[in-house]
């Protein structure tokens, strides 16, 4: 069954130190993989996407995320945190033939510290 | 171009009475999710939608949780009767057709029980 893994619950870092955030994920093959970024009272909003094809991949805000397929792994990065950056953010695999059925992962709840 | 749209955005009932939600998806975007979110937790899947017909339904709790898409645009979750259990945020989602994956969410309803 597929399954997605955040370990860290909450992470604190400084604003402009770099931050990365673990996602581990179970799938029999390639999946789809996504992070999504909730802010406080909104919903969902796509930061980044991997479908396939080079696995660095570049979103939305500065983030970018890496596909390592030997580690299931499939990390978020950002070069230098700003304050606004503070909300819960969420690791999703979606299968290739499952018509868009998204897992998500528990989140983890990004705080920032001046 | 207009998101998803979700109303109300809250809602307080007590144990054993109903609740519905509506949700208006992005203008041409066939396919439509429902989403729970427990507090701490990523959303779960509840239904998907494509058009007016379902396409998964497996983890929406028949007993109590029904949900339309008449028309095939927009679409209501009704609760009923509603358990304590069921106090989350109810997202909504949407996509093209062709890009299951690639989902856009509301900002979602959260159901307080009581």
């Amino acid at each position: 069954a597929q399954s997605v893994t955040q370990p860290d619950i909450h992470i604190t870092v400084s604003e402009g130190a770099s931050l990365e955030l673990r996602c581990n994920y179970s799938y029999g093959a390639t999946p789809y993989l996504f992070w999504y970024v909730q802010s406080p009272g909104q919903g969902l909003q796509l930061l980044l996407k991997y479908f396939s094809g080079d696995t660095l991949v570049q979103g939305i805000k500065g983030f970018e995320a890496e596909f390592k397929r030997s580690q299931s792994s499939f990390n978020l990065r950002k070069p230098s945190v700003h304050w606004s950056d503070a909300a819960e953010y969420f690791c999703a695999v979606g299968a290739r033939n499952q018509g868009g059925k998204l897992i998500f992962g528990q989140g983890t709840e990004l705080s920032v510290k001046p | 171009e207009a998101g998803v749209a979700q109303s109300p955005r809250y809602k307080i009932i007590e144990k054993r009475q109903s609740v519905a939600f509506w949700c208006n998806p992005i203008s041409g975007h066939a396919t439509l999710y429902w989403y729970q979110q427990i507090l701490g937790q990523g959303p779960k899947l509840l239904i998907q939608f494509q058009n007016n017909g379902v396409v998964d339904d497996s983890q929406l709790p028949k007993d109590r949780f029904s949900a339309e898409r008449l028309k095939g645009v927009d679409s209501t979750l009704k609760i009923q009767p509603a358990k304590l259990e069921d106090s989350a945020v109810y997202l909504c989602a949407s996509s093209q057709r062709d890009r299951a994956n690639e989902q856009y969410f509301g900002p979602g309803t959260r159901l307080t029980v009581t």
